[in-house]
């Protein structure tokens, strides 16, 4: 079974751009979710998806956003691009929303942003 | 708002030997989830152990166990027999569980990870 698949693996972008990430989770998986891992700032929360509605939102600027298909895929979006936004953007998926007992959640391999 | 503080931003092991990582929590709900994830070179992120707050006994894997002591909110993890490929850095994480019984099982709080290296 194949893992979560994030894609492109690196991006490279100037500020002022956008950038859509990609994010595939493991087959049967409904539940997506989107984490930021800065060396400053550590690992925050972004947003989490079920059944293509958004459940949970972190705390951050409207600049960021998301959304999933039908198909569980989902992506997001970085508008207006920052220096700040250079980051490792990591995307986790699981069954359901953890209604399920030993339920895991599996990670992606991430995407490595840096705005310049 | 839940805070997860991972007081040793290194440590390091010889192979063989035990290693224990430190977790400490801030948190006023009662029905929460705790973990340990590893994140090697490789970047993603894998879970070694997960421990759920109404449980007393705590949670072990193979080599990996913890130290869960609710009242105190530490949960440590221990690692056994450490190998090289123990080398990583370690997040400890906390999710709580919603009210209505369910659980958002993908917003995780994470610490500030310690690094691990397990020397020959």
């Amino acid at each position: 079974k194949a893992g979560v698949t994030q894609t492109p693996r690196y991006l490279i972008k100037t500020r002022g751009q956008q950038v859509t990430l990609s994010c595939s989770p493991i087959s049967g998986h409904r539940s997506v979710s989107w984490y930021q891992q800065t060396p400053g700032q550590g690992l925050q929360f972004l947003f989490e998806y079920f059944s293509e509605t958004q459940r949970n939102k972190g705390n951050f600027p409207g600049r960021f956003s998301g959304r999933q298909f039908s198909n569980s895929r989902s992506e997001m979006n970085v508008s207006t691009l920052e220096l700040g936004d250079s980051a490792l953007y990591l995307c986790a998926s699981s069954l359901t929303m953890g209604s399920t007992t030993n339920e895991k959640l599996f990670f992606g391999s991430g995407t490595q942003l840096s705005v310049l | 708002a839940q805070t997860v503080t991972q007081s040793q931003p290194e440590m390091s092991v010889q192979e063989a030997e035990t290693v224990t990582l430190s977790c400490t929590y801030d948190t006023s709900e009662n029905n929460y989830y705790l973990f340990w994830y590893k994140q090697p070179p490789s970047r993603q992120m894998i879970l070694v152990i997960r421990q759920e707050a109404y449980k007393q006994q705590n949670a072990t894997e193979n080599r990996f166990s913890v130290n869960f002591q609710k009242a105190a909110k530490s949960f440590s993890l221990k690692i056994s027999d450490s190998q090289l490929g123990d080398t990583a850095m370690y997040f400890c994480a906390f999710m709580k569980q919603s009210n209505a019984g369910g659980t958002s099982y993908g917003k995780l709080t994470f610490g500030q990870g310690t690094i691990l290296t397990v020397h020959p």
